[in-house]
């Protein structure tokens, strides 16, 4: 089945400090979503993408989405602690656009 | 609104006891899922529905049930309950259509002794 991959599993980076995470998926995907899961709650949405090649800023938030529609990437310009949490990407299911396969997700935390 | 709400918030069940998670929301969403999260494991679908009286697998459906008897609700149940059932269960909905968001609900965390 369709399988989507997120590198890394964890991330501690220094209040500041820039952060990336990446998303693949083993299909192309029609589009692509990223989700927050603070610690303790329940993922909210932040964004999605459609286009191939797609770029999106959310403030210090930058989201990518690759020209071949297979893979993604959420990168964090000077992170705050407000950040912390998990990150997830999520693409729709071949058999089913009903269905969004998650990533197992990155988790950040950033020190003071 | 009061968005996606789930009940109960937290519950301790014993080997083979059963029991119903109950979600509502009231945004008039079209689909329904439900889905469990274990550490390292992010979310995998369990059941969903895509309107009312309808319902379908997931990734993970086994030894559980589920149903979707009005619009608003989605119930998941445990007929006999295990330890590997230990969890955090989220409900979600979101309209019908290729690309929608879905909205989450503040879960339930489930223990089996």
């Amino acid at each position: 089945g369709q399988q989507v991959m997120q590198i890394p599993q964890y991330q501690h980076v220094q209040e500041g400090e820039d952060f990336t995470t990446y998303c693949n998926s083993s299909t192309t995907l029609s589009n692509i979503q990223w989700y927050k899961q603070r610690p303790g709650g329940h993922p909210v949405f932040l964004i999605q993408l459609v286009k191939s090649g797609e770029v999106k800023k959310q403030k210090r938030l930058t989201f990518q989405f690759g020209e071949a529609k297979k893979n993604s990437s959420l990168h964090i310009t000077a992170t705050q602690t407000t950040d912390v949490g998990t990150y997830f990407c999520a693409g729709p299911e071949v058999s089913s656009a009903r269905q969004l396969t998650f990533g197992s997700g990155t988790q950040l935390t950033v020190l003071p | 609104n009061a968005g996606v709400t789930q009940t109960p918030k937290f519950r301790v069940l014993k080997t083979g006891q059963s029991m119903t998670l109950l979600c509502a929301q009231d945004m008039n969403h079209e689909y329904m899922y439900w889905y469990r999260q274990d550490p390292g494991m992010g979310l995998r679908l369990i059941h969903y529905s895509v309107g009312e009286g309808t319902t379908a697998k997931g990734e993970v459906p086994d030894g559980y049930n589920v149903s979707r008897l009005k619009k608003q609700n989605f119930l998941l149940g445990l007929e006999s309950a295990a330890p590997s059932q230990t969890s955090v269960y989220f409900c979600a909905s979101r309209f019908s259509g290729p690309s929608y968001e879905q909205y989450f609900g503040p879960g339930t965390r489930l223990t089996v002794t």
